[in-house]
């Protein structure tokens, strides 16, 4: 089954500073990869995400690149604000009527 | 926008007691979904469902159950709640696979 593993574990960055969170997936025939938000005490929300037919999609300071050849995909986050510390989960859905597999998460702290 | 309710915020058991975990969304979502969120683990799928009275296990369903005898509602159930049971439990439901999740507030179990 699919397998999507998630770097780092944890990550800090000065405020202002980019950070960028990548994830490798197994399933070649994975086609849909959501990026979702969890800040402490709060539920997941989805902040964007990338079908396969797409390399790159961008949503104000945030952007999602795909490579499909090499099965990663990355989370970039611009001119960081303290507002985005969070967990951020990368996941894939893989082939098939299945759900999401998620990664383990990245803690980002954003120091001011 | 969507809402999806989980009936409690904290519950607190005894090993060995019956739980059961409601989960209700009301934007007529075919798929619902029941994770566990543990530090470093991420969000492990314990059971999902795409359509009245179906359901399917996940990664880590060992000692769970689920119910859906509604559209809108699924219920998660520990026949025997155990200590290694204590964990953060979300309901997720989307109308496709490939679709936004959207979570409820989740539901912190302590078993003591």
């Amino acid at each position: 089954g699919e397998n999507v593993e998630q770097h780092p574990s944890t990550l800090s960055v000065q405020e202002g500073d980019s950070a960028v969170i990548k994830c490798t997936y197994s399933d070649s025939a994975s086609n849909y990869f959501p990026w979702y938000k969890q800040e402490l005490g709060k539920r997941p929300q989805l902040i964007i995400d990338i079908r396969s037919n797409v390399g790159e999609k961008k949503d104000q300071r945030i952007a999602v690149t795909l490579n499909k050849t090499a099965k990663h995909f990355s989370l970039h986050i611009t001119e960081t604000q303290p507002e985005d510390s969070a967990v951020y989960f990368c996941a894939a859905t893989p082939s098939g009527n299945t759900p999401l597999v998620f990664g383990k998460g990245t803690r980002l702290s954003v120091i001011a | 926008d969507v809402k999806v309710t989980q009936s409690s915020r904290y519950l607190v058991k005894r090993t060995g007691e019956k739980v059961f975990l409601e989960c209700v969304q009301d934007m007529d979502h075919e798929n619902m979904f029941w994770y566990r969120q543990d530090p470093g683990l991420g969000l492990r799928l314990i059971y999902f469902s795409y359509d009245v009275k179906m359901k399917e296990k996940g990664d880590i369903p060992e000692g769970y159950s689920v119910s859906r005898e509604k559209k809108e509602r699924f219920s998660l159930i520990l026949e025997s709640a155990s200590t290694n049971q204590t964990s953060m439990y979300l309901c997720a439901s989307s109308l496709w696979f490939e679709e936004k999740l959207f979570f409820g507030s989740g539901t912190q179990l302590s078993v003591l």
